[in-house]
């Protein structure tokens, strides 16, 4: 089965310092790809998305992600994150060879210390 | 406009009863997903419905079943109760889903325990 990565189960970084959240995955045919946030007891909400066209997507809050089709990666960055960025985030694919569903990464939880 | 609405938010049930969830999709979307999310199993695909027919079905047991209305309104059921089906249970809904790309929304879920 296709399969979502994401590297890192929880990444530490101090307010105002740039992030990166890195997600991989295993299709190399045509997916469209997805990052969302899920705060404490919340659903998740939708940051960006890629279906095609630029590489580079912007998104909510000031996040954005690049699609890099040879490493088959959507990473996830935000130059300067805030104590409420603090939540978990998901990288989530969807495709034919993804069984026409989202398929979601494991999730990194982001702690954004003062 | 309303986003996807989860009834009941919170509920407590004894193993082996029976539990309904329903689920409000957003106005126009007819597509409607449901996810289970556990602290073990992440985020885990149950099944999406469309035009009231079960158009996809993820790898769960025969006990997780799911309907949806003329109105796109969604429930699901799961019956003889387990303590490993506490869990998030995420509805999901978008205008025609599948492998579209359409954006999907969540609402913000229904939390079973099992006792």
């Amino acid at each position: 089965a296709q399969s979502v990565t994401q590297l890192d189960s929880q990444v530490p970084v101090f307010e105002e310092a740039p992030v990166e959240l890195r997600c991989n995955y295993s299709s190399s045919v045509s997916v469209y790809l997805f990052w969302y946030v899920q705060y404490p007891n919340q659903g998740l909400q939708l940051l960006l998305k890629y279906l095609s066209g630029s590489t580079l997507v912007k998104g909510i809050n000031g996040f954005e992600a690049e699609f890099n089709k040879s490493q088959t990666s959507f990473h996830l960055r935000k130059p300067s994150v805030h104590i409420s960025d603090t939540a978990e985030y998901f990288c989530a694919v969807s495709g034919t060879e993804y069984g026409n569903k989202l398929v979601f990464g494991a999730g990194t939880i982001l702690r954004v210390k003062s | 406009k309303a986003g996807v609405t989860q009834t009941p938010r919170y509920l407590i049930k004894t193993r082996g009863q029976q539990v309904t969830l329903s689920c409000s999709p957003i106005s126009g979307h007819r597509s409607v997903s449901w996810y289970q999310q556990t602290p073990g199993q992440g985020l885990q695909f149950l099944f999406e419905y469309f035009s009231e027919t079960q158009r996809n079905k993820g790898n769960f047991p025969g006990r997780f079943s799911g309907r949806q209305f003329s109105n796109s309104r969604s429930e699901m059921n799961v019956s003889t109760l387990e303590l490993g089906d506490s869990a998030l249970y995420l509805c999901a809904s978008s205008l025609v889903g599948g492998s579209s790309g359409n954006t999907i929304y969540f609402g913000e879920g229904s939390w079973l325990t099992v006792v």
